[in-house]
């Protein structure tokens, strides 16, 4: 069983949806999570990053982290087709080591 | 804005050749990591250097594979012999110090996608 789940997907919505993407985790020494947003062939870039428990908000994006339930979770409100793209979770113990595990990424696709 | 420099950005090479791929990473950023994706998957961490030293190299396959950073800097990642499953995008990150209030960020290249056939 891998350290962290996504549902791959591909998940497509109407323009203007509110989307939920998540992932699980096994690791509870996990303290640092990040979102990255992944173009098609392009490299990763940081979406969302939250340290511990609770919620975090910038525009239009939200991200949650409930470490009880070992469960993340990434809301985008009023989606537009440029968000169309690969969104990875990924996490890590410490900034120390700083070294991320990720999720396999969930497809998102959003429809004019 | 300062980016991650990668190259080649694609290479179609035969089995059993030799590859090598280059990360110029981020000036000023000591800690370079090398990550394999493999196609609809996540990346997966190959190599993790704080300087020119590795720090963790538990997932290098390296029976084929070799990483170094010579001074520090700049770092390159060969395969040889390349096999098929090794057909992925390879990519480099690198991040800041601790203690400079970062977040820990890792910063990725565009990647170097490999075919082997």
């Amino acid at each position: 069983q891998k350290e962290v789940e996504q549902d791959p997907g591909p998940l497509s919505v109407p323009e203007g949806a509110i989307v939920s993407l998540n992932c699980t985790y096994s690791n509870s020494a996990f303290q640092y999570f990040m979102w990255y947003r992944q173009y098609s062939r392009k490299g990763p870039e940081l979406l969302m990053y939250t340290y511990s428990s609770g919620n975090k908000e910038d525009g239009r994006f939200t991200a949650q982290v409930d470490k009880s339930s070992k469960y993340i979770s990434l809301f985008i409100r009023d989606s537009q087709p440029s968000d169309s793209a690969t969104y990875l979770c990924a996490m890590s113990p410490d900034t120390g080591r700083r070294a991320l595990t990720f999720g396999s990424g969930t497809r998102l696709q959003v429809q004019p | 804005e300062a980016e991650v420099a990668q190259s080649p950005r694609y290479k179609i090479t035969e089995k059993s050749q030799a590859v090598a791929f280059w990360c110029d990473p981020i000036s000023g950023h000591a800690t370079l990591y090398w990550y394999r994706q493999i196609l609809g998957q996540g990346p997966e961490l190959l190599v993790q250097f704080q300087d020119e030293s590795v720090v963790d190299d538990s997932q290098l396959p390296k029976d084929r594979f070799s990483a170094e950073r010579l001074k520090g800097v700049d770092s390159t990642l060969k395969i040889q012999p390349a096999e098929l499953g090794d057909s992925a995008m390879y990519l480099c990150a690198s991040s800041d110090k601790l203690g400079r209030g970062n977040t820990g960020e890792l910063f990725f290249g565009e990647g170097s996608r490999l075919t082997v056939l």
